[in-house]
């Protein structure tokens, strides 16, 4: 069965810096795009990032642009997030999911809090 | 683009339909998709291009729609429905949500 696991949450001060994880198995991960969905405690879906299967080509919501830098290693099936300047709105579980715009989003992983607070 | 849904909320029962609308904010062809979350859970993908099913999903859920209206209908609401659904526009990035529309029990 398809999988996304990620990692690399937790408390982080404002204007901190914090890296997350997604590994991915049980499927060609090279062969796909993937991305990052967020969602604030009580709040909506946000898509903030995406990334093609090869790393070409990149994508960010205006609300991280500059400070959030999506990349994967497809030889070890992993993506991942890097998120510097942190703020207390960036205060969300993070989702990575297998992306295609023909197809949409799934699988999902089951999220990694990520708490910005002094 | 910008994605709208309605109703924010909608109460209804077992056995009930329910019609879910999504409108967009400028043409956007059929690059719809529907999702499913339930509470303490991860989205799930349930229609993807406005009407195709995903596989495995019951086929009580349909979709349709293009350009800017888009439409989802569960035909026959059943206890595990009960959950919030959004809308996701996948024509151009940032492929943006819609705000969500919460179902829950009459």
């Amino acid at each position: 069965e398809m999988q996304l696991l990620e990692s690399g949450g937790g408390l982080v001060q404002p204007g901190g810096s914090l890296r997350l994880s997604c590994a991915a198995s049980d499927f060609t991960f090279n062969s796909y795009a993937m991305a990052w969905v967020r969602q604030a405690p009580g709040k909506g879906l946000q898509w903030v990032s995406g990334i093609t299967n090869r790393g070409v080509s990149t994508g960010y919501a205006d609300s991280v642009k500059g400070r959030f830098t999506i990349s994967r290693d497809n030889s070890n099936k992993t993506l991942f997030l890097q998120m510097n300047s942190l703020r207390a709105e960036d205060t969300a579980v993070y989702y990575c999911a297998r992306d295609n715009p023909m197809t949409g989003m799934t699988p999902w992983g089951q999220g990694t809090r990520v708490t910005v607070s002094s | 683009i910008q994605m709208t849904q309605s109703p924010p909320y909608l109460s209804a029962s077992v056995g009930d339909g329910v019609t879910i609308t999504c409108r967009a904010s400028q043409s956007i062809s059929t690059y719809v998709n529907w999702y499913q979350q339930r509470p303490g859970n991860a989205p799930k993908l349930l229609i993807y291009t406005a009407s195709t099913l995903q596989n495995g999903v019951p086929s009580r859920f349909s979709g349709s729609g293009s350009g800017t209206d888009f439409t989802l209908i569960i035909s026959s609401l059943q206890p595990e429905d009960f959950a919030t659904y959004y809308c996701q526009q996948s024509f151009g990035t940032p492929f943006t949500f819609g705000p969500g529309t919460t179902v829950d029990v009459k």
